[in-house]
């Protein structure tokens, strides 16, 4: 079964810091992969996805991942960070093909941006 | 486009108590799915549906109903509520790509939040 791992529950960093948030997964064939955001009180919202074209996918907000096929991981970046940039963050994958597109999500990582 | 709406925001029970959680969306789309969010945990599938008629079990789905009579709207019946669904529901859905497969974006409602006393 597909599984997702992200490291570290929480992960603080400095305004104007670098981000790096960890996923990791378990499938045979590499899946759909996606990174949501998280704002407090609200829904989520799509940060980035991989379909399997560039394996370095832009998102939204200054966000990128990069899909590493011989590490199956999916971590997501951003070169400097922002207050609002403060929120959790759901590392999620999806098998390919018509599998109902079931969701398996990460536990998420909280992000806080200190001043 | 309204999106993904869902009824009520919040809502409070008490042990043994039925209710409805309501989820519509306006945009057309065959894939929809209920998810729980729990501290830690991330969030959990409990039903999904690939089209109007057919629903399936995701991971965790005891103590849960859904039906799916209509495209737009997909909800989700608590049977007997019990202090172990005091969580935060959300409902999902996804368009069919023109490949016929389901689309790869899932796109999601507010959210209810439910306290079971």
């Amino acid at each position: 079964a597909q599984s997702v791992t992200q490291l570290g529950s929480h992960v603080s960093v400095s305004e104007g810091a670098l981000v790096l948030l960890r996923c990791n997964y378990s499938s045979s064939v590499p899946p759909y992969l996606f990174w949501y955001v998280q704002y407090p009180n609200q829904g989520l919202q799509l940060l980035l996805k991989y379909t399997s074209a560039a394996t370095l996918v832009k998102g939204i907000n200054g966000f990128e991942a990069e899909f590493k096929k011989s590490e199956t991981s999916f971590h997501l970046t951003k070169p400097s960070a922002h207050m609002s940039d403060a929120a959790e963050y759901f590392c999620a994958v999806r098998e390919r093909g018509n599998q109902g597109g079931k969701l398996i999500f990460g536990q998420g990582t909280e992000l806080s941006v200190k001043p | 486009n309204a999106g993904v709406t869902q009824t009520p925001k919040f809502q409070v029970l008490k042990t043994g108590q039925s209710m409805t959680l309501q989820c519509a969306q306006d945009m057309n789309h065959e894939y929809m799915s209920w998810y729980r969010q729990d501290p830690g945990m991330g969030l959990r599938l409990i039903h999904y549906s690939v089209g109007a008629g057919i629903t399936d079990q995701g991971e965790v789905p005891n103590g849960y109903n859904v039906s799916r009579s209509t495209t737009e709207d997909f909800p989700l019946r608590l049977l007997s509520a019990a202090p172990s669904q005091t969580s935060v529901y959300f409902c999902a859905s996804s368009p069919r790509t023109s490949g016929g497969g389901i689309g790869e974006t899932q796109y999601f409602g507010p959210g209810t939040r439910l306290l079971v006393l």
